[in-house]
């Protein structure tokens, strides 16, 4: 139980271009999910925290006009990328929760903008 | 000062020995406690979750929780070169209502067979 999945794994695109990278609970209804960001040899740093329905709260630094979120249901949220850049290559990971339990990841989306 | 300390390592074990991570904090706050291993390019996996003090085990995993020191601790017995990994422990305090977590820096464990 408790699998959280993130489309697509991997995404190159041209620097300007917008990315969508969605995030989905499979067997579990999630009250909350979370958007992190990781560089290599680095811990997560949490990006933004999202609930079904409402706007995502974002992290200081992190700009919500350039990382928008949606968390449209239960089992689904995603992060687009918009004007992506080359400094915003990096691994984006989500994961969700159920009830402020504990949090599953997903398997991580590698982003690189050339 | 980070509020989770972990010693980023690496960690080199012979395999059939025992790995043992631990992680101090400050916030007296915390109350939910995981660790999580993370394989090079994929997404956190996690192993064990405590609330407050005390220890659990699953299989080869052991957890132990010490909220008078702020320190917990995972050990794994009779590693095998697939523990090879970032081991991460991370924590939570009822007074975030959703539950955001503080993450240590991570521990790479190298297992040697």
């Amino acid at each position: 139980g408790a699998v959280v999945s993130q489309h697509p794994s991997r995404v190159i695109c041209k620097s300007g271009t917008s990315v969508k990278i969605e995030c989905r609970s499979l067997d579990f209804q999630a009250t909350t999910m979370f958007w992190y960001r990781q560089f290599p040899k680095q811990s997560l740093m949490l990006m933004a925290t999202s609930n079904e329905g409402s706007k995502a709260t974002y992290e200081q630094g992190v700009e919500k006009d350039k990382f928008l979120i949606n968390h449209a249901s239960l089992t689904l949220s995603t992060l687009t990328v918009t004007s992506a850049h080359p400094e915003d290559s990096s691994f984006y990971i989500c994961s969700a929760s159920f009830e402020r339990e504990t949090q599953y990841f997903g398997p991580g989306t590698r982003l690189l903008v050339l | 000062q980070k509020e989770v300390e972990q010693d980023p390592g690496p960690l080199s074990v012979p395999e059939g020995a025992i790995v043992s991570l631990n992680c101090t904090y400050s916030n007296s706050a915390f109350q939910y406690f995981m660790w999580y291993r993370q394989y090079s390019r994929k997404g956190p996996e996690l192993l064990m979750y405590t609330y407050s003090s005390g220890n659990k085990e699953d299989g080869r995993f052991t957890a132990q929780v010490d909220k008078s020191s702020k320190y917990i601790s995972l050990f794994i017995r009779d590693s095998q070169p697939s523990d090879s990994a970032t081991y991460l422990c991370a924590m939570s305090s009822l007074d975030d209502s959703w539950g955001k977590l503080q993450f240590g820096a991570g521990t790479q464990v190298v297992v040697t067979p």
